[in-house]
């Protein structure tokens, strides 16, 4: 069974500083990994979505790397602003399956 | 805008009752999902279709029902054998086995009174 962890829980970064969220999951037999990000009391909405074949995705300010055989992806978001404090959630994505982490809260400090 | 639309935002339950979410979809995707969200834990896959009169239990099944009549639509059931239904109820559709990603819809906050 897939498991899938983030670290940290939660971060509180000045405004402007980089941020930098992990995601380990156990199985490297996957399709994708999708990054989602979930505003307080809303659905989720998708950041980025890397194939088992990329290395790497990015979009503004934002990057994704996946390391399939060490089962890691790293969610790097630069020059941080107030507006970036939400949830973000890593997502595994299997046969008609995700398998998801509990998430990092990030608060990005004015 | 093609998208997800669920309803309704916030649902309250008595005990012993069965209530349905709706969501519906317009972007032609042929699989719909429903998830499961608690405080502290990841989201939980409670059903999904891949097609039209098709579905298939996920991790926790026990106490829903779905249906799939249509393909722009994938209401999910809490039935009163649901012993816990109090969650944040999210509802996702993807254009094939999910190769080319998931897309959510808003969610439906389930509240049993």
């Amino acid at each position: 069974k897939q498991e899938v962890t983030q670290i940290p829980a939660a971060l509180s970064v000045p405004e402007g500083e980089n941020l930098v969220l992990n995601c380990s999951f156990t199985d490297s037999a996957i399709y994708n990994l999708q990054w989602f990000r979930q505003d307080p009391g809303k659905g989720l909405t998708s950041l980025l979505l890397i194939q088992s074949s990329q290395r790497e995705q990015t979009s503004g300010r934002l990057n994704a790397s996946l390391d399939k055989s060490s089962g890691r992806s790293t969610l790097y978001i630069a020059a941080s602003q107030p507006g970036d404090s939400a949830t973000y959630l890593c997502a595994v994505g299997d046969d008609y399956k995700l398998s998801f982490g509990a998430g990092t809260t990030v608060t990005v400090r004015a | 805008d093609g998208g997800i639309t669920q309803s309704p935002k916030y649902l309250f339950r008595k005990e012993g009752q069965n209530v349905t979410l709706s969501c519906e979809q317009n972007l032609n995707h042929d699989a719909m999902y429903w998830y499961r969200q608690d405080p502290g834990q990841g989201l939980r896959l409670i059903y999904y279709s891949q097609i039209v009169n098709d579905f298939q239990k996920g991790d926790i099944a026990e106490g829903y029902s779905v249906s799939r009549e249509k393909k722009e639509s994938f209401p999910l059931t809490v039935t009163s054998a649901q012993k816990n239904p109090t969650a944040f109820y999210l509802c996702a559709s993807s254009r094939d086995r999910g190769h080319y990603g998931y897309t959510f819809g808003s969610g439906t906050r389930l509240t049993v009174v």
